[in-house]
């Protein structure tokens, strides 16, 4: 399984860009980058996910540098609301069981 | 979107009982649907993975015979804890793949055992 590796936690002023890291340089080529956010006592949330290209949506920019092992979460304009734990998760598959792994994730604090 | 409704939100029971957690796929059709538990302060760990119509896929280490899992249909998909004791004590999550995600989670169930 390709392993993720993420700061254990940041903070970043209300109303600038959040950029988040993620280490997976042990990730396959067939393997999709998936972000997920988890706000205390609920369950997690889906942000984004991209393969190798580049990726924005509504809540954040995905950029996956072009040798595949890392990747950064852009949240452009943070809000209070977006502190929570932040997910980078590699989408293992493995004959058609398609998980996602959790790791330890990073806890972004958002500072009025 | 894709909405999972997972109940109860929370339960109490006492030790040596049994509970009953449902996960249920609200406006898609979800083959696999996924189980996790988490203890505070910590990630989330994937106890099993639940097809419909046919038998779980269990972690290393997560016991199946006190985890029952049943994916009767497309819809939904049910956790039993067996013989419930104070470490069972958790966060259980349900994930659902389908919908626009891929993957979608439900709220969660707070269970304490007492």
């Amino acid at each position: 399984d390709a392993k993720t590796t993420q700061p254990t936690s940041m903070d970043c002023a209300e109303g600038r860009a959040a950029n988040l890291p993620c280490n997976h340089s042990t990730i396959s080529g067939n393997e999709y980058v998936y972000w997920y956010r988890q706000i205390h006592s609920q369950g997690p949330q889906y942000i984004i996910h991209g393969l190798k290209n580049n990726e924005t949506n509504e809540m954040a920019s995905l950029i996956i540098t072009e040798d595949r092992k890392s990747s950064t979460l852009i949240l452009p304009h943070a809000t209070l609301r977006d502190t929570a734990v932040y997910y980078c998760i590699v989408r293992v598959s493995n004959f058609g069981n398609e998980k996602l792994t959790f790791g330890t994730g990073t806890r972004l604090t958002i500072i009025p | 979107g894709a909405v999972v409704s997972q109940h109860p939100s929370w339960v109490i029971c006492k030790s040596g009982t049994s509970v009953k957690i449902e996960c249920r796929s609200l406006d898609f059709q979800a083959t696999t649907m996924f189980w996790y538990r988490q203890f505070p302060k910590q990630s989330l760990m994937l106890m099993a993975t639940s097809n419909e119509g046919s038998k779980a896929t269990y972690e290393q280490g997560v016991e199946k015979d006190k985890f029952l899992i049943n994916h009767a249909s497309l819809t939904l998909s049910t956790l039993t804890v067996t013989s419930a004791h104070p470490e069972d004590s958790s966060f259980y999550i349900c994930s659902a793949r389908g919908g626009g995600s891929g993957y979608t989670f439900g709220s969660g169930t707070r269970l304490t055992v007492v």
